[in-house]
């Protein structure tokens, strides 16, 4: 079973659609986590990060954690074209260590369609 | 936003040769990390660092080795590529914050 696991997709929605990207980890105690996107070809970016239970907002973007369900996701409002991507959810697991590396999800891939 | 660099970004070159990919970044963090990820695949971390001269193996099993002399700079070297170590390697580093910041990787096409 993989530790952070996300809906390989891939995910196509219309432009102007909210976009709903789901991430579950298998740590209870896991206390940060961070969503990326990567286009084709790219590295990934970081887009989201948060570390409360609730909902926290940057831009058309929404990131909602519920540690109690052990799941994270990422909300695209008014998707557009250019969202059009890879997105990879990353946890930070109790046992990461001292260099605090994050776990990665495969990833979803989603097309917004014009 | 983070400051890393990679170079080269494409390296094509025969089996054999000793390669060298180097990743350096200007923020200061302390922690650094590279990545193994072959196109449309998922990320495998091949080794990582928390401070000079720390260095460990990642999740995925690798034959290249890394240093970690300087803060700014850790390099990954394969002593004698082979076909099989074609792949992007994408090397990020974070700070405090625990976000990690990528570079822009290095594309790999061994002969």
């Amino acid at each position: 079973q993989k530790e952070v696991e996300q809906n390989s997709g891939p995910l196509s929605v219309p432009e102007g659609a909210i976009a709903s990207l789901n991430c579950t980890y298998s740590d209870r105690g896991s206390q940060s986590f961070f969503w990326y996107r990567q286009y084709s070809g790219k590295s990934p970016e970081l887009i989201m990060f948060i570390y409360s239970n609730g909902d926290k907002e940057d831009g058309r973007f929404t990131a909602q954690l519920n540690k109690a369900s052990q799941y994270v996701s990422l909300l695209i409002r008014d998707s557009q074209p250019s969202d059009s991507a890879t997105y990879l959810c990353a946890v930070r697991f109790t046992f990461s260590g001292s260099a605090r590396q994050l776990t990665f999800g495969s990833g979803t891939q989603l097309t917004v369609l014009p | 936003e983070a400051d890393i660099y990679q170079t080269p970004r494409y390296l094509v070159i025969g089996t054999g040769k000793k390669i060298t990919l180097e990743c350096s970044q200007t923020m200061g963090h302390d922690k650094m990390y590279w990545y193994q990820q072959d196109p449309g695949m998922e990320l495998h971390l091949i080794h990582y660092s928390y401070g000079v001269n720390s260095t460990e193996k990642g999740d995925l099993s690798s034959e290249s080795t890394v240093s970690r002399i300087r803060t700014e700079h850790f390099p990954l070297t394969l002593e004698s590529a082979r076909p099989s170590h074609t792949s992007q390697y994408l090397c990020a580093s974070s700070g405090p914050g625990e976000a990690q910041h990528f570079g822009d990787g290095t594309r790999l096409s061994i002969l």
